[in-house]
């Protein structure tokens, strides 16, 4: 079974802080994604990465970077938080086709 | 731009009936549609992907099917169970591996 794991399931930051979103895949796919849900607005795509060191910004990159220094990891950073980056966050993994996801890491800024 | 909608946001329905969801999307060049169930609180869990070129899957009690020509998917749930409540989305992949969704039905399923 394919595993992708996320480093916390809930965080509570302040606001300028920095913070690191850490997503782990153990099947070996090239293919990574970050996304944020809100109720009323659904699963947005934030970035993803197509190999290492590789990202391309998703639909809504502002405020996010990331970091792709291993294949089987894929990390999501917040440089300054602020309070309208408290979200759910999902990362997910595709090898051909299927998207697996992670648990989520609810993400608290105050 | 792609654009995924589905019908209705919410649904209730007695234990032991049959239910239809709908999802339905505005360009007909899709790669695949993925439906996925979501727990309160929890990640997505993938349950069918239908290929372009495929008109139906199944697994178990689900069968989705896909009409790429008019832009609909649907997922049928027989004998509805307490345990299949949860928020179910529909996703169609896109370019790059890329996909987008729908803002999901809630489904309740009452005992």
């Amino acid at each position: 079974d394919v595993k992708v794991t996320q480093s916390s399931r809930y965080l509570v930051k302040r606001t300028g802080e920095k913070v690191f979103l850490e997503c782990v895949q153990d099947m070996d796919h090239e293919n990574m994604f970050w996304y944020r849900q809100d109720p009323g607005l659904g699963l947005r795509l934030i970035y993803f990465s197509y190999d290492v060191k590789m990202k391309e910004k998703g639909d809504i990159p502002e405020g996010y970077s990331v970091s792709r220094e291993k294949k089987e990891r894929f990390s999501l950073i917040l440089e300054s938080a602020s309070t309208n980056q408290t979200s759910m966050y999902l990362c997910a993994s595709t090898g051909f086709y299927e998207q697996y996801f992670g648990p989520g890491t609810r993400l608290t800024v105050t | 731009k792609q654009e995924v909608t589905q019908i209705p946001a919410a649904l209730s329905v007695p234990e032991g009936e049959n239910l239809v969801l709908n999802c339905s999307f505005t360009d007909s060049a899709i790669y695949n549609l993925q439906w996925f169930r979501q727990d309160p609180g929890k990640g997505l869990t993938s349950l069918l992907l239908i290929q372009s070129s495929q008109r139906e899957q199944t697994s178990g009690r689900l069968n989705a099917s896909l009409d790429k020509s008019s832009g609909r998917s649907t997922l049928y749930i027989a004998a509805s169970q307490p345990g299949d409540s949860a928020t179910y989305l529909c996703a169609v992949l896109r370019s790059a591996r890329q996909l987008t969704f729908g803002s999901g039905t809630q489904l309740t399923v009452l005992p």
